[in-house]
């Protein structure tokens, strides 16, 4: 149980596209949901919270109008890059919260912005 | 003062050694103690969560959780090549705190 499936798994685009990455808990409803970047042999670093049907919480230093995320429903939050360029490649890593004081993460996206 | 923290090694063990992983913290109020393994280009897999103090158990794999000390482990007994990865520490008292991580290598 605890499943969370993420896609894609690696994107390649353009700089100046946008992309969007799904996240969906398979067999549990999320009250929360979490996104997070990782650089190479780094920590996880958050970047926003996000609530179902509410705004998301951005951490100190996250550009909204950058990252733009979506909490639709119970099972799914989406994050778009809008406008990408070379310095947003990196690993996103979404993560979601039963309510219970717990995370389960979903497998990563890894995103090369040409 | 950071609110977690962990080694980030490495940690280098031959096979079939225990390896001792360690996380202290300051924050009396944290409830649940996670471990969390992730291998290289992969998202954290949860290995076991404990509410509270005590032990768990699960194969191979102990957690210990002393609250008076502000200290957690993760034991792992009979190490394999397999178990070579980052493991992450986390608490949570509603909001949720990540060590840095331990780098693992089991040699063969």
């Amino acid at each position: 149980g605890a499943v969370v499936s993420q896609h894609p798994s690696r994107v390649i685009c353009k700089s100046g596209t946008s992309v969007k990455i799904e996240c969906r808990s398979l067999d549990f409803q999320a009250t929360t949901m979490f996104w997070y970047r990782q650089f190479p042999k780094q920590s996880l670093m958050l970047m926003a919270t996000s609530n179902e049907g509410s705004k998301a919480t951005y951490e100190q230093g996250v550009e909204k109008d950058k990252f733009l995320i979506n909490h639709a429903s119970l099972t799914l939050s989406t994050l778009t890059v809008t406008s990408a360029h070379p310095e947003d490649s990196s690993f996103y890593i979404c993560s979601a919260s039963t309510g219970v004081n717990i995370q389960y993460f979903g497998a990563g996206t890894r995103l090369s912005v040409l | 003062q950071k609110e977690v923290e962990q080694d980030p090694g490495p940690l280098s063990v031959p096979e079939g050694a225990i390896v001792s992983l360690n996380c202290t913290y300051s924050n009396s109020a944290f409830q649940y103690f996670m471990w969390y393994r992730q291998y290289s280009r992969k998202g954290p897999e949860l290995l076991m969560y404990t509410y509270s103090s005590g032990n768990k158990e699960d194969g191979r794999f102990t957690a210990q959780v002393d609250k008076s000390s502000k200290y957690i482990s993760l034991f792992i007994r009979d190490s394999q090549p397999s178990d070579s990865a980052t493991y992450l520490c986390a608490m949570s008292e509603g909001q949720f705190y990540f060590g840095t991580g331990t780098s693992l290598t089991v040699i063969p």
